[in-house]
């Protein structure tokens, strides 16, 4: 337990469904992350939020819409989805970004499949 | 990028030591993060370099050399449960000091 939490744990849409991820840290972190993890390659960094505020979004397509309403919550939300999207979606938290950020804690991920 | 790269794969016996070299190229270096990550959970925190020289944590020991742009994670008296995934990350000022990741190192520990 890495004080992290992700749901669903696993889904599978299809491209034209509408579904959303869960997150939430119970540590008292200010940033939150999205990463996708796909086989045999790195973590690629989707979006960051400081303080609420998003700070960073590394071109993403817009089918993925972050929503972050408080420092202890992060949504994804999903839209007509590609099967190119099927990955390993996992949340992160920081206690500040930067220099002097601490490290990354992450969830266990949300296993997405879209048929 | 920073160019991060660590092999796929290692195979290792218990009890043995095993080391998963991390090589990368940034223009401001600030930090060098070792996860783990067992299949199906989450990466957890090993160990950060910041400095030149061995940090050691128990059977686990993280070695940076700025540099080389060079790093290696050891892992000793292997158990049966270090079987994981291995990341590789990167902190640079470049890039607004977000981390990049390599690829991972999946070490598979057989009796």
């Amino acid at each position: 337990e890495t004080g992290v939490t992700q749901t669903p744990r696993h889904l599978v849409m299809g491209m034209t469904n509408k579904k959303s991820l869960k997150c939430e840290q119970h540590l008292g972190h200010n940033a939150m992350y999205w990463y996708k993890q796909s086989a045999k390659k790195p973590l690629e960094l989707m979006f960051v939020y400081n303080f609420k505020e998003q700070t960073e979004n590394n071109s993403v397509p817009s089918r993925f819409s972050p929503e972050c309403p408080n420092s202890s919550h992060l949504f994804l939300h999903l839209h007509t989805l590609q099967p190119e999207d099927s990955a390993l979606y996992l949340c992160a938290s920081s206690q500040g970004t930067g220099k002097d950020g601490t490290e990354a804690f992450f969830g266990q991920g949300t296993r997405l499949t879209v048929v | 990028g920073q160019n991060i790269d660590q092999p796929t794969e290692m195979t290792a016996t218990e009890g043995a030591i095993v080391q998963i070299n991390c090589t990368y190229q940034t223009s401001g270096f600030n930090g060098l993060f070792w996860y783990q990550q067992h299949a199906g959970e989450a990466p957890t925190f090993l160990s950060y370099n910041v400095l030149d020289g061995l940090e050691e944590k128990g059977r686990f020991s993280s070695f940076l050399s700025r540099s080389k742009g060079y790093s290696y994670l050891l892992l000793k008296e292997l158990q049966m449960k270090d079987s994981a995934s291995y990341l590789c990350a990167v902190r640079d000022r470049s890039n607004d000091y977000k981390l990049s990741f390599g690829a991972g190192t999946t070490v598979t520990v057989r009796a």
